[in-house]
């Protein structure tokens, strides 16, 4: 069975700190798919990343950076340098052949900025 | 808007009524899945379709829920004899799948939900 675990409920920083945000996952899929979403308030489930299982540089962008260890079963997403605009929840997501691509979601974290 | 869209976006009934969502996924997208999500809790999977054909429903999906995608276009999802339990969001999502059922989008692309409140 696969199984996404995201252990911190809820975060709380002051702006332009950085923060970190935990996931680990397990599968016993040789290939799979590891994402990020973000949802604010309004509801919506925003994509921000998609990683599969061969490609374990970790990525860049903005403000955001991804660290995928497969040796830790581990998706730990940082945002640096942390804005208001940030705050909302985030959900780390696993996904596969063997589960027909559909996602399994952790739990989420939500995250609070303040100014 | 070329977005996944939901209707309605809210949703108050008495237990016991019948209710309907819709969601009209990408156009282009031959993949649909409903997903629920309550308080506090990540998205949980109901079911999807592949064009119009339903291929997979979860345990959490009872008797009392039932969901068509006719024409492989929009979807509905309907609750029967709704229960103070069934209040949640309801996600509707849509993506591209290709041979083998391994997405072409790379990701799915989520609406902004339905609402449910069971009183």
């Amino acid at each position: 069975a696969q199984k996404v675990t995201q252990a911190q409920t809820e975060i709380s920083v002051v702006e332009k700190e950085d923060v970190t945000l935990d996931c680990v996952y397990e599968t016993r899929d040789t290939t799979y798919y590891l994402f990020w979403y973000k949802q604010p308030p309004s509801g919506e489930l925003v994509f921000l990343i998609r990683r599969n299982s061969f490609d374990e540089q970790n990525e860049i962008s903005g403000r955001y950076s991804w660290n995928f260890q497969k040796s830790t079963s581990s998706f730990n997403f940082t945002i640096t340098a942390s804005q208001v605009v940030d705050s909302a929840v985030y959900f780390c997501a696993l996904n596969s052949q063997d589960s027909s691509y559909k996602l399994i979601f952790g739990s989420g974290t939500r995250l609070l900025v303040r100014p | 808007d070329t977005g996944v869209s939901q209707d309605p976006r809210h949703k108050i009934t008495k237990r016991g009524q019948n209710v309907t969502f819709r969601c009209d996924p990408i156009s282009e997208h031959n993949r649909l899945y409903w997903y629920r999500q309550t308080l506090g809790q990540g998205p949980e999977f109901l079911t999807y379709f592949q064009n119009e054909a339903q291929l997979e429903k979860s345990r959490l999906l009872s008797d009392r829920f039932s969901a068509e995608r006719p024409k492989g276009s929009f979807s509905t999802l309907e609750i029967q004899r709704t229960e103070q339990g069934d209040s949640a969001m309801y996600l509707c999502a849509s993506g591209s799948a290709g041979t083998g059922g391994r997405w072409v989008t790379g990701e799915l692309f989520f609406g902004e939900g339905s609402r449910l409140t069971v009183l």
